[in-house]
């Protein structure tokens, strides 16, 4: 099993609907992020969270939520979809312990397309 | 303001052929230096890191990358490239207390 994990990994959802992007870790990692890709503008980060009860906005946080609910479990909902938040979107874990030194652990992407 | 530049959009190789992939950083603090790669569907993994130390660093998959402070650049390079290692490449900047800044990507093709 990957040690993070998205899903769905592909999903087509409609203007002004909500969806929810899942992502789990089996690291033990304490740390927690969302990325999102868009070609040409490499990853920017949305939220990121430290523990349970630590969560913070991202360069590009507006139109987006989330929701740590466990120390494993992070989850990124768009409440109301609109087509350019078309994108791959990626989840990540860091420990704390490590500090930056130690990296980013990358799932391996959520591609949300929004019509 | 912290941000990594990395020149190259797109580079295309031939199989065997060197590689050299750019990238420049403007960032107050010591940074700590990353190469992520990212293949077709999947995430991004991990090549190689520079904390401190020796400014040539080894990596996976037979890559390196030199740190240069003088030029702000830790450009990563490959002495002979395979087919399987066409991918998109990303550079990363972090520093104690804060989060990772990346590059924009080049994207690495590799003729046969």
């Amino acid at each position: 099993d990957a040690d993070v994990t998205q899903t769905p990994r592909n999903r087509i959802t409609k203007t002004g609907k909500r969806i929810m992007l899942e992502c789990s870790q089996t690291k033990g990692h304490d740390r927690m992020y969302w990325y999102r890709q868009d070609p040409g503008l490499g990853l920017r980060l949305i939220y990121y969270s430290f523990d349970v009860k630590d969560i913070n906005k991202g360069e590009i946080s507006d139109g987006y939520s989330v929701s740590r609910q466990a120390q494993a479990k992070f989850s990124l909902s768009l409440e109301s979809a609109i087509p350019n938040q078309t994108a791959l979107y990626f989840c990540a874990t860091s420990d704390t312990g490590q500090g930056a030194m130690g990296g980013y652990t990358f799932g391996s992407g959520t591609r949300l397309t929004v019509v | 303001a912290q941000s990594v530049t990395q020149p190259d959009i797109h580079i295309t190789v031939s199989e065997g052929a060197s590689l050299e992939l750019r990238c420049n950083y403007s960032y107050g603090a010591t940074p700590y230096l990353f190469w992520y790669v990212q293949s077709p569907g999947q995430g991004l993994q991990l090549l190689l890191k520079y904390f401190s130390g020796d400014t040539l660093v080894q990596g996976i998959k037979g890559f390196e990358a030199e740190f240069k402070r003088s030029q702000s650049s830790f450009n990563l390079r490959k002495p002979s490239v395979h087919w399987s290692d066409a991918a998109e490449y990303f550079c990363a900047v972090g520093a104690y207390g804060q989060n990772f800044v990346f590059g924009p990507g080049t994207r690495l093709s590799v003729l046969p």
